[in-house]
C-alpha cells in the first residue's frame, strides 16, 4: 500500500522564480491538505483540497495556489518566490469517507529560495 | 486566531528516564487533538484524542486529553535512543462535516543519551 508521495525531494531556486510542488495521496484517500514547515516551527496550514476545490485555507498570500486532479493528486504552486519560502514544504492526506481527522504525511519537498 | 503551544521545547534525557511533554491549545470548534512524532521529515501519526479523561496507550508511549483546561499530556516511559524526534502536538478544528484542518505547535525536540 502506496503512502503519501511527493516530489521532488529537493529543491532550489532565485528569487523571483515560480515554483511547482507535487503530491500523490495514500490509496483510498481523497483529501489532500499542504502545510509548510519552517526551521524550528510547527508545520503551517496552507490550504486543504477535495472534490478538486479548494476547502479551506490558511493565512498565506495568493502567491501560494493549488490544484487536485481527478485521481485526487495535487500541485502546490508558488509565485514572486521570497527568501523566507525557503522551507520543507508537506503534504498530507486524508478520507473524507472516514470521517477521521488523522492525516498522513509525505516525507516532503525542501525548497531553498536564494 | 487558534492557537497550540507545546512545552517544554526542547528535552535532553538519558535512557530510561521517563519524560512528560505538554501542549495547551486555544482554538474555535475544537474537533479533535493529535500527537505525531518526527525524525527526518514526515511525521508519522501517534495519537488522537478526541474525549476528556480517556488515557491512550501504546507501547512505553500514553496520552491524555482534559478539554476543560484546553491541554493534553504525552507520556514516554523507560525511554531509548529511538525516541529522539520532534514530537508534535495538532488540533483538529472545523466547522463541521468533513471540514477542519490542523494546527500546529512548535514541536518539543526531545534528545535521549545512551
Amino acid at each position: 500500500d502506496a503512502g503519501v508521495t511527493q516530489s521532488p525531494t529537493h529543491l532550489i531556486k532565485t528569487r523571483g522564480q515560480q515554483v511547482t510542488l507535487r503530491c500523490s495521496p495514500k490509496s483510498g484517500h481523497d483529501t489532500v491538505s499542504w502545510y509548510q514547515q519552517a526551521l524550528g516551527q510547527g508545520p503551517q496550514f496552507i490550504f486543504q483540497y477535495y472534490e478538486e476545490e479548494e476547502r479551506q485555507r490558511g493565512n498565506f498570500p495568493d502567491r501560494f495556489s493549488g490544484h487536485q486532479f481527478p485521481n485526487y493528486s495535487s500541485e502546490l504552486n508558488v509565485n514572486a518566490l521570497l527568501l523566507g519560502d525557503s522551507a520543507l514544504y508537506l503534504c498530507a492526506s486524508s478520507s473524507r469517507v472516514l470521517l477521521s481527522y488523522e492525516q498522513y504525511f509525505g516525507p516532503g519537498t525542501r525548497l531553498t529560495v536564494t | 486566531e487558534d492557537k497550540v503551544v507545546q512545552s517544554p521545547l526542547s528535552l535532553v534525557v538519558h535512557e530510561g528516564d521517563t519524560v512528560t511533554l505538554n501542549c495547551s491549545y486555544e482554538v474555535t470548534n475544537f474537533r479533535s487533538l493529535l500527537w505525531y512524532k518526527q525524525e527526518k521529515k514526515a511525521p508519522t501519526f501517534l495519537f488522537m484524542l478526541t474525549s476528556s479523561g480517556i488515557e491512550k496507550k501504546s507501547g512505553r508511549l500514553s496520552s491524555i486529553l482534559d478539554k476543560k483546561e484546553l491541554f493534553s499530556i504525552l507520556n514516554i516511559t523507560a525511554t531509548q535512543t529511538g525516541d529522539s524526534a520532534i514530537y508534535l502536538c495538532a488540533v483538529a478544528t472545523g466547522s463541521g462535516g468533513s471540514n477542519y484542518k490542523l494546527t500546529f505547535g512548535k514541536g518539543t525536540l526531545l534528545t535521549v543519551n545512551p
